[in-house]
C-alpha cells in the first residue's frame, strides 16, 4: 500500500463546475496536511494546508480532513481553466518531520 | 524576496561525471529537503537537514551526498552520475513539525545523464 494515494486523473470538469479532489494517507501520525499545485514544468506551490478534522476554507479551495478515515479532500469551486495544473496532497509525519507526497491528480478545466 | 534559489536551472552530464546542486533559502527555515521528480512517480525525498548541523537519508538517497553548509545553504552532490539519476530536482525549505510551517520550493534543476 502506497503511503499517500490520489487519483492520477485526469479529473476533466468543465468551467464552473466544482472540481473534488481526493488522497488517502496510511500513516496515522500524520498531523498535518498540505495541498500543492504544480503546472507543468514549474515547481510545486503551496495553496492550502489543514490540521484539524472539518474543513478549511479560502477563497475558491476548501480542503476537508477526516483524520479517522485517513482522508483528506479539496474542493475548487467555481472553477477556472488557470485551475488546470496537477494537484499534490503531501501529510507531515510529526515524527520525521518530512512531508510524504502523493503521486498527484491532474485536473483539467475546460472553458 | 528570493525565497529557495537552486542552481543551476539546466544540466546536462555524461554518464560518470560529478557535479553538486545548490540550494540557498533565506526564509530563516531551520529544515531543508532535497526531492526528485520523475514522471508517474511524484516527488521523491533524497535527503532532509532537520537543522543546521544535521543531515539524514531520505527515500532515495543511493548515488547521492548532500552538505548543509550553513543555516542558508544546503548542496547535493552527484559523485559517479547515471542515467538513472536524470530527473528534475528541487529543493525546499520550512516544513516543522513543530510549527506546521509549509515547505517552499525552489525552481528546479533539470537534469540529464547521457
Amino acid at each position: 500500500q502506497k503511503e499517500v494515494e490520489q487519483n492520477s486523473g485526469p479529473l476533466s470538469v468543465p468551467e464552473g463546475a466544482i472540481a473534488s479532489l481526493n488522497c488517502t494517507y496510511s500513516d496515522r501520525g500524520s498531523q498535518s496536511f498540505f495541498w500543492y499545485r504544480q503546472y507543468s514544468g514549474k515547481s510545486p506551490e503551496l495553496i492550502m494546508f489543514i490540521y484539524s478534522n472539518g474543513d478549511k476554507e479560502d477563497g475558491r479551495f476548501t480542503a476537508q480532513l477526516n483524520k479517522a478515515s485517513q482522508y483528506v479532500s479539496l474542493l475548487i469551486r467555481d472553477s477556472q481553466p488557470s485551475d488546470s495544473a496537477t494537484y499534490l496532497c503531501a501529510p507531515l509525519n510529526t515524527g520525521f518531520q518530512k512531508l510524504v507526497f502523493g503521486t498527484g491528480t491532474r485536473l483539467l478545466v475546460s472553458p | 524576496n528570493a525565497g529557495v534559489t537552486q542552481t543551476p536551472k539546466f544540466q546536462v552530464l555524461k554518464t560518470g561525471q560529478s557535479m553538486t546542486l545548490q540550494c540557498a533559502q533565506d526564509m530563516n527555515h531551520n529544515s531543508m529537503y532535497w526531492y526528485r521528480q520523475d514522471p508517474g512517480m511524484g516527488l521523491r525525498l533524497i535527503y532532509y537537514s532537520a537543522s543546521e548541523g544535521t543531515t539524514d537519508k531520505g527515500e532515495v538517497p543511493n548515488g547521492y551526498n548532500v552538505s548543509r553548509l550553513n543555516k542558508r545553504e544546503f548542496s547535493l552532490r552527484l559523485e559517479s552520475a547515471a542515467p538513472s539519476q536524470t530527473s528534475v530536482y528541487f529543493c525546499a525549505s520550512g516544513g516543522t513539525a513543530i510549527s506546521n510551517q509549509p515547505q517552499h520550493f525552489g525552481d528546479g534543476t533539470r537534469l540529464s545523464i547521457l
